[in-house]
Formats: structure tokens, C-alpha cells, sequence
């Protein structure tokens, strides 16, 4: 149980335009749902906390207006990625806090590869 | 301050052979701590959690880790590495009373075959 589901898995998009990618809770509801940044051989970077019916809440030095996150109901969270640069080329990874466990064990998608060119 | 230490950025080890990747951790408060196991171009899959009670934990695929409160330590260990095992590995800790999970900055780990 407790899977999370992430799409795309891969994007490749041009410079300017936006990328929409969707984190899905598939078998649990999470109120809460995190969106993290990683690079080649890093540790996570938390970009924000997605609340259910609410709006986000951004860790310091990540643009709200850029990177756009919808938490409309208990199984999905979309970040959207807006204006997109070369550098923000990145692997995108989402998680999921699971309310139902001890600890609320917080369970992460796959990742999506996003390249801008 | 919350933080997470991963005082080894790579450890090897030979097939066969027990396995240790450390972690130390900084919480102003009880710590739930977690470990979790990333393949490449993955996300990162859950092996274990440390609640409260027995401080040994057993997680999946072997991995068991022990949770020493004087030391702040929360260690991962298996006591036969396989090759498979290879993977970039993370400690988290999340405060009894917080949301936020606080991750180290991995630890790559190689078993040679």
C-alpha cells in the first residue's frame, strides 16, 4: 500500500513555456503533500507544502509566482512550473503524508525529469 | 534548529559483508527518524521508521537500524550486503510535534561484487 504516483515521469520542454506535473495519492488520502527539488547527487530541497483546500506555503527562496501548486482535493497536487528556464531543469520529486500511520510516514512518487532547453 | 547528519557521502562495501550507513540527527524535541533507499531516476522508497519503544528497528529488505538517544544516532545495517542493495540512501527525522521531515544529504552506497 501507500503508493504515489507521479506524470510525467520525463518532460522536455522549451524555454518559456510551462510544465504542469501531477502528484497523485493512490490508495490513501493526504491532506498534505510535499513538493522537493533535487539535483545530480544531492539531498532533497523542500520547495513546499501543498495543503488540501489551502494555499501553499513556500520555503524561503523559492518563487511562488513560478512555481504555481493546486491542492484540490485529497489524492492530487499539481506544481506547475511557469516561464520554465534552462535552469530549472531538474528531477522534481513529490510526497505524500500519510495521515492513516503513526508518524504520518511521508511516501514519495517516482520523480519526473524536467529538461528545458 | 532541526538537522540531519550523513557524516559519509560513499561507502563500500563487498558482497556478503554486513553493511553500516551512518546517521546523526539534532531535534529539539522526541524524533520520529526514517530511513529511505533511491534508485536512479527514482523516488525515494520507505524501509523503516523509528517511533518509539524497541530501539531496533526492522525495516524491508533486511535493512534494520538501531535508534541510540545518547549518541543521536540512528544507524542503518544490514548484516549481509547484496549488490542490489547499491542505491543512494537518506535519513530523515521529523519532530513529534512538526510537518516538515528534515533529510541528510545521502550516502551513496556500493556493494562490489
Amino acid at each position: 500500500g501507500a503508493v504515489v504516483s507521479q506524470h510525467p515521469s520525463r518532460v522536455i520542454c522549451k524555454s518559456g513555456t510551462s510544465v504542469k506535473i501531477e502528484c497523485r495519492s493512490l490508495d490513501f488520502q493526504a491532506t498534505t503533500m510535499f513538493w522537493y527539488r533535487q539535483f545530480p547527487k544531492k539531498s532533497l530541497m523542500l520547495m513546499a507544502t501543498s495543503n488540501e483546500g489551502s494555499k501553499a506555503t513556500y520555503e524561503q527562496g523559492v518563487e511562488k509566482d513560478k512555481f504555481l501548486i493546486n491542492h484540490a482535493s485529497l489524492t492530487l497536487s499539481t506544481l506547475t512550473v511557469t516561464s520554465a528556464h534552462p535552469e530549472d531543469s531538474s528531477f522534481y520529486i513529490c510526497s505524500a503524508k500519510h495521515l492513516g500511520e503513526i508518524a504520518d510516514t511521508q511516501y514519495f512518487g517516482p520523480g519526473t525529469r524536467l529538461t528545458v532547453l | 534548529a532541526q538537522s540531519v547528519a550523513q557524516p559519509e557521502d560513499q561507502v563500500n562495501v563487498a558482497e556478503g559483508n554486513p553493511l553500516t550507513v551512518k546517521c546523526t540527527y539534532s531535534v529539539s524535541g522526541n524524533p520520529y527518524l526514517f530511513w529511505y533507499v533511491q534508485y536512479p531516476n527514482r523516488g525515494l522508497q520507505f524501509l523503516l521508521k523509528y517511533i518509539t519503544g524497541d530501539n531496533l528497528v526492522k525495516g524491508s529488505y533486511g535493512f534494520e537500524a538501531e535508534f541510540n538517544k545518547s549518541q543521536t544516532s540512528f544507524h542503518l545495517k544490514k548484516p549481509s550486503a547484496l549488490v542490489s542493495d547499491s542505491a543512494l540512501y537518506f535519513c530523515a527525522v521529523r519532530v513529534y510535534t512538526g510537518n516538515q521531515f528534515y533529510f541528510g544529504t545521502g550516502t551513496s552506497l556500493t556493494v562490489i561484487p
